[in-house]
């Protein structure tokens, strides 16, 4: 059974500027797909960025992009340019490539972006 | 851009009592699920569907939870007798290949 790690419950950053979420997964898989999923105060979960687990090179969409650690199965979230609108709760998650697989997704990191 | 909906956004119900939780998952869409997340905690897989059967549940989907796919179109999640500890915000997600598209989630509450 897959598992996932988040380690850091709560953080804060400043407007403006980078900060770093940490996630660390555990999995025999070879062949698997990992997400940060954003939760704002409506509770709708909002894929940010998606990274396969073949793929050396690291995902990025606009100011989010990802370390992803394959040895280490690390895969944390850098959110650069923070703005008060990325106040939310952030999860990681991890999918099997196998059919109909299921998401299996970590505690969540609070960001907290103040001015 | 094509979206999953879920119906009721909002649903109280006295325990003991039958709640249909309903969604309509992306047209094109092949896959769906239920997860579950009580307030404050991570978000839980409950099950999957795929071909008008159940791929994959579960502990947590028990014999009070069932779900169908009654007209093609939506996709509903039955709980049979509602408990407090039922009292989640519930999500549907779809997919064609990998990545899931959730809905706004149905926020139950049983009282």
């Amino acid at each position: 059974a897959q598992t996932v790690t988040q380690s850091q419950p709560e953080m804060s950053v400043q407007e403006a500027e980078t900060v770093t979420l940490s996630c660390t997964y555990d999995t025999s898989e070879n062949n698997y797909y990992l997400f940060w999923y954003k939760q704002p105060p409506s509770r709708q979960m909002i894929l940010v960025i998606r990274q396969e687990a073949y793929k050396q090179q690291n995902a990025t969409e606009n100011r989010f992009s990802v370390n992803f650690q394959k040895a280490a199965k690390s895969f944390s979230l850098k959110i650069s340019d923070s703005q008060l609108g990325d106040t939310a709760m952030y999860f990681c998650a991890f999918l099997y490539t196998g059919t109909a697989s299921k998401l299996t997704f970590g505690t969540g990191t609070r960001l907290q972006v103040t001015l | 851009e094509p979206e999953v909906t879920q119906t009721p956004s909002h649903q109280v119900t006295q325990m003991g009592q039958e709640v249909i939780l309903r969604c309509v998952p992306i047209s094109n869409h092949l896959y769906f699920y239920w997860y579950r997340q009580i307030l404050g905690q991570k978000v839980e897989f409950l099950v999957s569907f795929y071909n008008n059967e159940i791929s994959e549940k579960s502990e947590i989907f028990d014999d009070q939870f069932s779900v169908e796919r009654p007209d093609g179109s939506n996709f509903t999640l039955k709980i049979r007798s509602t408990k407090l500890e039922d009292s989640a915000m519930y999500f549907c997600a779809s997919t064609r290949e990998r990545e899931q598209f959730f809905g706004p989630g149905t926020r139950l509450t049983v009282l």
